[in-house]
């Protein structure tokens, strides 16, 4: 069974950017869409947008345009999400997730540990 | 952007009793690509039902999802103490409901 595992906790300064990672365990990602949906504390759940890493398409929430962009390594099968001008409403776990048919459409059947990012100065 | 609401807010129920939630979307969702996940503190959520009717894999049959355009509905017919949870739906592997928390009673 793939697992997609993330990179570890940030601590980050307001106004700075943070690079999340997400890469599959024992697998590639093949044609499936990946996504990113963030939690702040205590708070519900939130997509933020998401990327085909074969055809390198991405989109994005219109809260997040402009502030974060979601990239695609096919080389080490990996992916990323930056969010910049971070301010401390950011602070949230950060969970990369994979569209279940393929697309997004569908559902996410597969889930990162997550990546808490905490903002603070 | 199509807005979801999900009622009530918290659900307190006791084990063994059938839980009833509710997804309302501002617009009708397409193709009724409707998704519920479930989320216990700590872990990431585990998608339940996706295509408002179908159930993923591996998850018991005591789950059912029902609806089509605007109003959807997650069932749980006999609720098991790992039942006790946050539960949120999601149109079109986009935005969220805020959720649904069933507590034990």
């Amino acid at each position: 069974q793939v697992q997609l595992v993330q990179s570890g906790t940030e601590v980050k300064k307001p106004g700075s950017s943070v690079k999340v990672s997400c890469k599959p365990s024992g697998g590639t990602f093949s044609s499936y869409t990946i996504c990113w949906v963030r939690q702040a504390p205590g708070q519900g759940l939130e997509w933020m947008g998401g990327i085909n890493p074969i055809f390198d398409t991405a989109d994005y929430a219109q809260k997040f345009q402009g502030r974060v962009t979601i990239t695609a390594d096919k080389s080490t099968s990996t992916v990323y999400m930056e969010l910049s001008s971070l301010r401390s409403e950011d602070t949230a776990v950060y969970y990369c997730a994979r569209g279940m048919s393929g697309d997004r459409r569908d559902g996410f059947d597969i889930w990162g540990q997550g990546t808490m990012v905490t903002v603070s100065s | 952007e199509i807005v979801l609401t999900q009622s009530p807010g918290t659900l307190s129920l006791s084990p063994g009793e059938r839980a009833t939630l509710s997804c309302r979307a501002s617009q009708s969702v397409s193709s009724n690509y409707l998704a519920w996940y479930q989320q216990k503190p700590g872990q990431a959520p585990r998608l339940l039902i996706h295509g408002a009717s179908s159930r993923a894999t591996g998850i018991p049959d005591r789950f059912s999802g029902t609806g089509s355009g605007t109003d959807f509905t997650l069932t749980i017919s006999r609720l098991e103490p790992e039942d006790f949870a946050v539960y949120y739906c999601q149109q079109y592997g986009s935005s969220f409901g805020p959720g649904t928390k069933v507590e034990i009673k």
